[in-house]
């Protein structure tokens, strides 16, 4: 089955600890990207990356470090979360050349 | 900048009635605009999309929308409710930049209720 899965489903975790999201897509997609949706904001675009070791800044990037070493890869990762990172994360990819992108189910984290 | 605006934050329906949801974008090309949906719960599903041609477009569960450039609008519609369709719903639109970064921008959203 096509999919982006992301884990963990959910993460509570304290100030300062160090953490990462993975996202995986079994779909040989180049584009992927992170969003994170906040209520009354909708989905903000932080990372995305073209391709592999291709990465750039969204909408929100700080706070937050992506890479992509290889194409069905991209993890999320916060070096010192804070509070203002409780969020609902989601992970999405498409093909090159197309203006879809599939999303995968979410990570919510929260950050004590 | 390119932006979205889901005017109705929450909306309530009676299972069988119809259903448009109203979405307006501000982008200065063409756009490229989605309708996604999002059960409690659950990750983003998408409904349909519009990149061109015939302005009324059909997508999955029975939804259509209808793009109109004179109006900046994609409004989502359902001629008959389900009690299963309860959910946040999302319009967006595609950024595409020169740089190659695609991004959706979406707007905030309409939470749907349907009663009994």
């Amino acid at each position: 089955e096509a999919q982006v899965t992301q884990n963990p489903r959910y993460l509570i975790t304290v100030t300062g600890k160090k953490l990462t999201v993975t996202c995986s897509q079994n779909m040989n997609h180049e584009y992927m990207s992170w969003y994170r949706q906040d209520p009354g904001l909708g989905l903000r675009q932080i990372y995305y990356s073209m391709n592999v070791e291709v990465t750039d800044k969204g909408d929100v990037p700080e706070g937050y470090k992506v890479s992509r070493k290889e194409k069905r890869n991209f993890p999320l990762i916060l070096e010192s979360p804070s509070p203002n990172q409780t969020s609902l994360y989601f992970c999405a990819s498409g093909r090159d050349g197309s203006y879809e992108q599939y999303f995968g189910p979410g990570t919510r984290l929260t950050v004590t | 900048a390119q932006s979205v605006t889901q005017p109705d934050i929450h909306i309530t329906v009676s299972e069988g009635a119809s259903l448009e949801l109203r979405c307006n974008y501000s982008y200065g090309a063409t756009p490229y605009l989605f309708w996604y949906v999002q059960s409690p719960g659950q990750g983003l599903q998408l409904l349909l999309k519009y990149f061109s041609g015939d302005t009324l477009v059909q997508g999955i569960k029975g939804f259509e929308a209808e793009f109109k450039r004179s109006q900046s609008s994609f409004n989502l519609r359902k001629p008959s409710v389900h009690w299963s369709d309860a959910a946040e719903y999302f319009c967006a639109v595609a950024l595409i930049s020169d740089t190659g970064r695609r991004a959706l921008t979406f707007g905030s959203g309409t939470r749907l209720q349907v009663q009994p």
